[in-house]
């Protein structure tokens, strides 16, 4: 089972630069998320999605779109990116169980 | 505000040792809390859920937690450590009680030989 994948593992972007955080799941969840992780600081919600068209705000938003048009991807968009978004950016799918995350996109803003 | 505190940041133990990780939460009722474990470069691994029911919970890799709501803990245990259990553990509470987590800050686990 491929579970939750996500693309590219790691970016490097300039100031400026935009770019999309593709995460794709196979199991059929209705429920995704997007998550950074900081050093320190636990992961922290970004945005949300409760099925296909329906998407909403987590904890830390700023800077981010998102759009779920599937039940199996769910795009994360980075517009103007700058260094405070350099982190680690975790997608994840769940069932109401419990939450099965991939593996993470190293993102870099120079 | 829901919130999840996990006071120890590292622990070291010896293999073969106990090990019992801190997590505390605040929330206005029954929570769904969860630990997951990270090993570096990698995911989050579910490890176990607690939802209702047993407040003793077990879970994958011989790790089990208690939930007690007298002291808003779900700590988690396993008696004998093993070097490939040298990760950063996670504790979470499901917001609103769904899948939103709200993560503590981790402890890294060491384990020497």
């Amino acid at each position: 089972n491929a579970g939750v994948t996500q693309t590219p593992k790691f970016r490097i972007l300039k100031i400026g630069q935009s770019m999309t955080l593709q995460c794709t799941q196979d199991m059929n969840h209705n429920y995704m998320y997007w998550y950074r992780q900081d050093p320190g600081m636990g992961l922290k919600l970004i945005y949300y999605s409760v099925g296909a068209g329906i998407t909403d705000k987590g904890e830390v938003p700023n800077g981010y779109n998102v759009s779920r048009s599937t039940t199996e991807d769910f795009p994360l968009r980075l517009e103007l990116a700058a260094p405070s978004q350099t982190s680690v950016y975790f997608c994840a799918s769940s069932y109401q169980g419990g939450a099965f995350f991939g593996q993470g996109t190293r993102l870099t803003v120079v | 505000a829901q919130s999840v505190t996990q006071p120890d940041i590292h622990i070291t133990v010896s293999e073969g040792a106990s090990l019992e990780l801190r997590c505390n939460y605040s929330y206005g009722a029954t929570p769904y809390l969860f630990w997951y474990v990270q090993s570096p470069g990698q995911g989050l691994q579910l490890l176990l859920k607690y939802f209702s029911g047993d407040t003793l919970v077990q879970g994958i890799k011989g790790f089990e937690a208690e939930f007690k709501r007298s002291q808003s803990s779900f700590n988690l245990r396993k008696p004998s450590v093993h070097w490939s259990d040298a990760a950063e553990y996670f504790c979470a509470v499901g917001a609103d009680n769904t899948d939103k987590l709200i993560f503590g800050t981790g402890t890294r686990l060491q384990v020497f030989p």
